[in-house]
């Protein structure tokens, strides 16, 4: 069972540029969470995917949006970079929306500069 | 403001000290749940407590919950190297709520 999967692992862009960031759930998972971390802090929710909906949403302005396949894999889309968007991007899954077991990917690295 | 409140941030100790991280905060939590994370890698859950008043043991981790379901402490005893590493406390409001991170404390054991 290979886990969470996120690509890419690090990746680098300028003020203003767009980003997609990927997941691959946990196989039996069927919702995805993403979660931003900056450096020495805890992860600050972003939204949650199930169905492929918008289920519940932190406090991040529309720049931040998602997707969800139909396979359950998952996508986070970030428009109009700021440097204060630079931190790691978690991906979450668990199998089902109101399960406690999150099981999270490793991040992908995302500096702004 | 955070929900959830960890102290201390930074705790640096000898192999073999105990310590004691705290999580604290003003809400009544249905579930919480203690989580360690590593350099490069995503948090790794420890436990989830969801009974007030209930405690949890994992090897020399002691994990409880307090009684009004607003706090949470995590005990370990005879802290290694292997033990370091930034641990997290979450907590969800309700059964379908989202989980909701403390900022985290990094522990450094020393040999």
């Amino acid at each position: 069972d290979a886990g969470v999967t996120q690509s890419p692992t690090h990746l680098i862009k300028t003020r203003g540029q767009q980003v997609t960031l990927r997941c691959s759930p946990k196989s039996g998972h069927d919702t995805v969470s993403w979660y931003q971390q900056a450096l020495g802090q805890g992860p600050q929710f972003i939204f949650q995917y199930y169905e492929e909906e918008e289920r519940q949403r932190g406090n991040f302005p529309d720049r931040f949006s998602g997707h969800q396949f139909p396979n359950y894999s998952s996508e986070l889309n970030v428009n109009a970079l700021l440097l204060g968007d630079s931190a790691l991007y978690l991906c979450a899954s668990s199998p089902g929306s109101g399960a406690n077991v999150l099981t999270f990917g490793a991040g992908s690295r995302l500096t702004v500069l | 403001t955070q929900l959830l409140e960890q102290s201390p941030q930074f705790l640096s100790i000898q192999e073999g000290e105990n310590l004691t991280v705290y999580c604290n905060s003003s809400s009544v939590f249905s579930s919480l749940q203690w989580y360690r994370q590593e350099p490069g890698e995503g948090p790794v859950l420890l436990v989830t407590v969801v009974t007030g008043g209930e405690v949890k043991k994992l090897k020399r981790l002691t994990f409880q919950f307090g009684d009004a379901r607003k706090d949470s402490s995590l005990h370990i005893t005879a802290a290694q190297p292997g033990d370091t590493g930034l641990y997290l406390c979450a907590g969800k409001l309700a059964s379908y709520g989202k989980l909701t991170f403390g900022q985290g404390t990094i522990l450094t054991v020393h040999p």
